[in-house]
C-alpha cells in the first residue's frame, strides 16, 4: 500500500514568494495532520483534518500561512510570503482512527529553504 | 498539561553495545496511547510501536523491546545488540484518546549513534 506522499520533497525559494505543500493522505485515512520540524522547536503541529474539515488550527504560526483540504485525498499547506524563518521540514501524517486508534503515518517530508 | 520528556539528547555506542532510550510523559488523560518513531538520516519518520494506557505488558519485537511503567509514567525503548543501522533520531510521543484521530505531543528526540 501506499504511503502518505508528498511534494515537492525540497524546495528552495526567495523570500516574499508563495510556497504551496502537497499531501496525499493514505487511502481510507481519515484524519489528516501537518507537522512542522525545526531544530529549535522540534516536532509541532500546525493544524489537523478531519473527514476534511479543520478541527484544530491553533499550532498555525500566523495569517501566513493556510490550509485546506477540498477532498479526502489532498491536502496543502500554503505560505504566502515566505520569510527565511520559515525554513523546515513539513510533515504531512494521517490516521485511521476505528482501525488503528490514534496511529498516525507520516509522510517522507517536504524540506523547504526560503532564502 | 501534556508533555513528552526525553532527556538523552544524543547517545552513542559502539557496535553490539545494548543501549537504551529514555521517556517520560505527563498528563492528566486516564486514557492514553504511547509511540516510538524512527528518524533516520533520510528524515522520513518511521512508525515503531504504539502502546496503550491499560496494557503495561511490556514488548519484544527482534532486537527492540519497550518497558512501559505508569507508575514512574515512562515508556522506555531498548536496542539490544545495537547496529550501525540503528544510527537515527528517535522520538517518544504522547497522544490522549480525547484527542481522536492522534493529535501527537513529541518529545525534544534522542540521538542515537552506532559506531562500527
Amino acid at each position: 500500500d501506499a504511503g502518505v506522499i508528498q511534494s515537492p520533497r525540497h524546495e528552495v525559494t526567495e523570500m516574499g514568494q508563495e510556497v504551496t505543500l502537497r499531501c496525499k493522505p493514505i487511502s481510507g485515512h481519515d484524519y489528516l495532520f501537518w507537522y512542522r520540524q525545526t531544530m529549535m522547536r522540534g516536532l509541532e503541529l500546525l493544524i489537523y483534518f478531519n473527514n476534511n474539515v479543520p478541527i484544530d488550527d491553533s499550532g498555525m504560526p500566523e495569517d501566513r500561512f493556510s490550509a485546506k483540504m477540498p477532498n479526502a485525498s489532498f491536502s496543502t499547506l500554503k505560505i504566502q510570503p515566505s520569510e527565511p524563518r520559515d525554513s523546515a521540514v513539513y510533515f504531512c501524517a494521517s490516521s485511521q482512527d476505528r482501525v488503528e486508534r490514534n496511529t498516525i503515518y507520516f509522510g517522507e517530508g517536504s524540506w523547504l529553504t526560503v532564502v | 498539561a501534556q508533555k513528552v520528556t526525553q532527556a538523552q539528547t544524543e547517545i552513542s555506542v559502539v557496535e553490539k553495545e545494548d543501549v537504551t532510550l529514555d521517556c517520560v510523559y505527563e498528563t492528566r488523560d486516564t486514557t492514553y496511547y504511547l509511540f516510538w518513531y524512527k528518524q533516520p538520516p533520510s528524515g522520513e519518520l518511521v512508525f515503531l510501536i504504539r502502546r496503550n494506557s491499560f496494557d503495561e505488558q511490556n514488548e519484544i519485537s527482534g532486537r527492540y523491546s519497550w518497558n512501559f511503567q505508569k507508575s514512574t509514567s515512562s515508556f522506555n525503548f531498548t536496542i539490544t545488540a545495537s547496529q550501525v543501522v540503528d544510527s537515527a533520531v528517535y522520538f517518544c510521543a504522547l497522544s490522549e484518546a480525547q484527542n481522536q484521530g492522534g493529535k501527537l505531543i513529541f518529545g525534544q528526540g534522542t540521538e542515537l549513534s552506532v559506531k562500527p
